[in-house]
């Protein structure tokens, strides 16, 4: 199976700042199956991007998504105190979904 | 709008099986693959397959082949895991979640239920 891993593990950042998420593939993958997801403490999960740059409903426009083939990254432009949570990408390659372990983003 | 309720939450022995219900409030939800993902306290999200209800198509997987059954309710539109042989390693909150276009596996996950906690233990 593919794979995720993403980097930073923690991120932590002043309101305003960028961040920028890392999530690295074993092996080149479609970009069409690559999603990344927001997770706060006792929530399900909130999908943020599809197809590695599409903004699900409701995102804001700091959300921005982007990369090909093993590299991908998820940026947001400049962090708001709500953005804190753990971020995962998701990829599907032979009909096998896999998540990253997830990278946590923190505001100071 | 659309909204997934869960089954409640469990509490099982060592070896026996659950079974997890999701359901849509609100409107259908069989036109799209409804997986389930779980998470251990503490821990990442896990994928462990998929159904799409109107077909019956399946997506499962090669972790959880042998222990994971995903089935529709064609009575209720529901759409049932079930996880045999249950270890306390399976203690975790399972979400179901709904693809995000129609007819197509595997895009995104843009509507969660709000998880069903199973715990494991003797």
């Amino acid at each position: 199976e593919v794979v995720l891993t993403q980097s930073p593990a923690t991120l932590s950042l002043s309101p305003g700042e960028r961040a920028t998420l890392s999530c690295r593939a074993s092996e080149s993958i479609s970009s069409t199956y690559l999603a990344w997801y927001q997770q706060k403490p006792g929530q399900a999960p909130r999908l943020l991007i599809y197809g590695a740059s599409n903004r699900a409903t409701g995102v804001p426009d700091r959300f921005s998504g982007s990369g090909s083939g093993r590299e991908f990254t998820l940026t947001i432009s400049r962090v708001e105190r709500e953005d804190s949570a753990v971020f995962y990408c998701q990829q599907c390659t032979r009909s096998q979904v896999t998540f990253g372990q997830g990278s946590k983003v923190e505001i100071k | 709008q659309v909204q997934l309720v869960q089954s409640g939450a469990e509490m099982k022995n060592p070896g026996s099986a659950v079974k997890i219900s999701c359901e849509a409030s609100g409107g259908a939800f069989n036109t799209h693959f409804i997986n389930w993902v779980r998470q251990a306290p503490g821990h990442g999200l896990e994928w462990m397959g998929a159904i799409l209800p109107i077909h019956g198509v399946i997506k499962d997987s090669q972790n959880f082949r042998a222990r994971v059954s995903i089935t529709t309710d064609e009575s209720t539109g529901a759409v049932t895991m079930e996880m045999r042989g249950l270890r306390p390693e399976d203690t975790a909150i399972y979400f179901c979640a709904r693809d995000v276009r129609q007819y197509t596996f595997a895009y995104g996950l843009d509507l969660w239920g709000p998880g069903t906690l199973v715990t494991v233990s003797s």
